[in-house]
């Protein structure tokens, strides 16, 4: 089992909608979190980080971790095309330890 | 700031040859990280350096890859021989290593990788 999942999509959604976009870990050791966003042919760029439980809002995106059932989240709100790229989570154990990526989630925005 | 600046974009050679990539950080960062880009493995780290000594090598997949950073501005990745397995894209990354809870890993627009 790999360290972190994330379904790699597409997921394709017309503009405005809500999206959702997961992931899921087995280390229970990280304790930040961190979501990229990877337009194509590009590197990836921090889009949003939380530490430990809970949610952080900010614009449009919200992310959200539950460190009880592994799981994190990042909802993108009144979506638009150009939010069409690939979206990576990745999580660390400590402030200075390494970052571990899920593959990435390619979504889609239609206008 | 030009941000982290790589090069070449891209890179096509056959199998054998050797390749170099090439990696200049943002001013000032002192962290630097190696990655590797595919559609089955996603994004991988290889190497990163901390103050231009490299501290984690355990994602070089194997003796053919090895790394450098000779001064704080500058490294490179080299892979002798090239196989057709090494195809992909190649990033680099660099942090200010602040301690801090972020600590942004601020991404290269990457080196693409044909082995053929």
């Amino acid at each position: 089992q790999k360290e972190v999942e994330q379904d790699p999509g597409p997921l394709s959604v017309p503009e405005g909608a809500i999206v959702s976009l997961n992931c899921t870990y087995s280390n229970s050791a990280f304790q930040y979190f961190m979501w990229y966003r990877q337009y194509s042919r590009k590197g990836p760029e921090l889009l949003m980080y939380t530490y430990s439980s809970g949610n952080k809002e900010d614009g449009r995106f919200t992310a959200q971790v539950d460190k009880s059932s592994k799981y994190i989240s990042l909802f993108i709100r009144d979506s638009q095309p150009s939010d069409s790229a690939t979206y990576l989570c990745a999580m660390k154990r400590g402030t200075r330890g390494t970052l571990t990526f899920g593959k990435g989630t390619m979504l889609l925005v239609s206008p | 700031d030009a941000g982290v600046i790589q090069s070449p974009r891209h890179e096509v050679t056959e199998m054998g040859q050797e390749v170099t990539l090439r990696c200049k950080p943002i001013s000032g960062h002192n962290s630097l990280f190696w990655y590797r880009q595919t559609m089955m493995r996603g994004l991988e780290l290889l190497i990163y350096f901390n103050n231009n000594v490299p501290i984690d090598d355990s994602g070089m997949p194997e003796d053919r890859f090895s790394a450098k950073m000779p001064n704080a501005s500058f490294s490179t990745l080299k892979i002798q021989p090239s196989e057709p397995r090494d195809s992909a894209v190649y990033f680099c990354a660099s942090s200010l290593a602040s301690g801090g809870a972020t600590d942004t890993q601020y991404f290269g627009p990457g080196t693409r990788l044909t082995v053929l």
